[in-house]
């Protein structure tokens, strides 16, 4: 089964508005962690943001805040103020508990901003 | 720049044969991982290691294999290459092994196999 859901291959926005990347995750482990990460054309992976299954209040990195909705199983990452240099590909990926520490990736959503 | 280095950037070679990537994680990491990245599959964890030791195992075929050295680096080789084999590798390396440890990812070494 998927354990990472990014059901938007590809998104648009106007420069100095917000998006909404949607991720939802599925797993039984009560203790888990999730975390954004940025892949521009250039090739490398970027780490953006992190949060915890157990933490109370939604993860916020500068521009980067992360929506959790723990009942809902999910974890959207919110850009504010898009620039042009956040044009790129970002993936949401969960580490679980329990046994090792790989990381799931989803498939990625690729944002195009546009001035 | 994330601190961790992957030689070499590309690499192309032909089907049958067998390379070795290398990888120098951030000064201080004891973890290093192992991603794929293909077009069809994703990114897919292959293996990580913790202070030398294979610590988990993903979707690595019995052609691959990786080694951690004493000095924390670690290469992936990968043998009888095929078509499919080609994609961008990835390692990456965290502190520890914790839940919340941000794995920081090298530049990726990018194989194409001909």
């Amino acid at each position: 089964a998927q354990k990472i859901t990014q059901t938007q291959p590809g998104m648009f926005v106007q420069e100095k508005e917000a998006v909404t990347l949607d991720c939802t995750y599925d797993t039984s482990d009560p203790s888990y962690g999730l975390f954004w990460y940025k892949q521009p054309s250039s090739g490398e992976m970027i780490f953006l943001i992190y949060q915890g299954s157990y933490d109370q209040q939604n993860a916020t990195e500068g521009r980067y805040s992360l929506n959790f909705q723990k009942a809902r199983k999910s974890a959207n990452l919110v850009i504010s103020a898009s620039q042009l240099g956040d044009s790129a590909m970002y993936f949401c990926a969960m580490r679980e508990g329990l046994g090792d520490y790989k990381l799931s990736f989803g498939a990625g959503t690729t944002v195009t901003v546009r001035a | 720049d994330s601190g961790v280095t992957q030689t070499p950037k590309h690499l192309i070679t032909a089907t049958g044969q067998r390379v070795t990537l290398r990888c120098s994680p951030r000064s201080g990491d004891l973890s290093v991982y192992w991603y794929q990245q293909s077009l069809d599959q994703g990114l897919q964890f292959l293996i990580q290691y913790y202070n030398g030791e294979e610590r988990a195992k993903g979707n690595i075929l019995e052609r691959f294999s990786a080694q951690q050295f004493p000095d924390l680096h670690s290469e992936l080789n990968l043998s009888s290459l095929e078509l499919g084999d080609s994609a961008l590798y990835f390692c990456a390396s965290s502190v520890r092994e914790g839940l919340s440890n941000e794995q920081y990812f090298g530049p990726g070494t990018r194989l194409t196999v001909t």
